[in-house]
């Protein structure tokens, strides 16, 4: 179990430019979640993944974010056209799925500042 | 919708202070909830959970008990050590398992 790994640590990036984060899950889990955490608040639940399908989005997430599981191993979250305000810490999860009342296991984030 | 309220912080303890951090929920049906810590410089892990209605959750002298009736899931703790300072999210759990945080407590605990 080496854990969520997430790519890269941090990004720094200039207004209008696009991104695109890197989660690994833990193998064999088939849920994996995507959250942002901006400075003092909880992370906020942008969608999530049960194996390849994408099944529920956050009203936060914008046509301008795109996220994908393909094949149902890593994930990555694209922002295109980065504002000021995507600005954020995005954490991934993940967990074998089986319940609601399952662990979830979070990566460090990747720390988005865009200029 | 279902939300979470924690009370603000930071709190400021003296080591082997009782500690008390708050939370009480809204939401439909009967969800999960937790307690998740992050330590500096770490990411978010699970502290402790509770399933059910008069369930207590409990792990390294932390303790939660879930309340139906108040709706509250306050976190407690006997004796806090320097090692304790960290920032503490309540959550829950709805029914398509994603969890819903609070915006957090940070605890400093001073020796």
């Amino acid at each position: 179990d080496t854990g969520v790994s997430q790519d890269p640590r941090h990004k720094i990036t200039k207004r209008g430019q696009n991104v695109t984060f890197r989660c690994d899950p833990i193998s064999e889990h088939n849920r994996l979640y995507w959250y942002r955490q901006t400075l003092g608040q909880g992370p906020e639940f942008l969608t999530y993944f049960q194996n390849e399908a994408q099944l529920e989005k956050s009203r936060l997430l914008s046509d301008r974010f795109s996220a994908e599981r393909p094949k149902g191993s890593f994930s990555t979250l694209e922002i295109q056209r980065t504002e000021q305000g995507d600005s954020a810490m995005y954490l991934c999860a993940s967990s074998l799925g089986t319940n609601r009342n399952e662990k979830l296991f979070f990566g460090s984030g990747t720390q988005l500042s865009v200029l | 919708g279902n939300s979470v309220t924690q009370m603000e912080g930071p709190v400021t303890l003296s080591e082997e202070a009782f500690l008390t951090i708050n939370c009480t929920y809204t939401a439909t049906g009967y969800p999960s909830l937790f307690w998740y810590v992050q330590y500096p410089g770490e990411g978010l892990q699970l502290l402790l959970k509770a399933t059910k209605a008069d369930d207590k959750g409990s792990n390294k002298g932390f303790e939660a008990t879930y309340r139906k009736e108040t709706t509250s899931f306050h976190l407690e703790k006997g004796s806090v050590q320097v090692s304790d300072s960290a920032v503490y999210f309540c959550a829950l759990s709805d029914s398509s398992y994603k969890l819903i945080f609070g915006s957090g407590t940070r605890l400093l605990v001073r020796p």
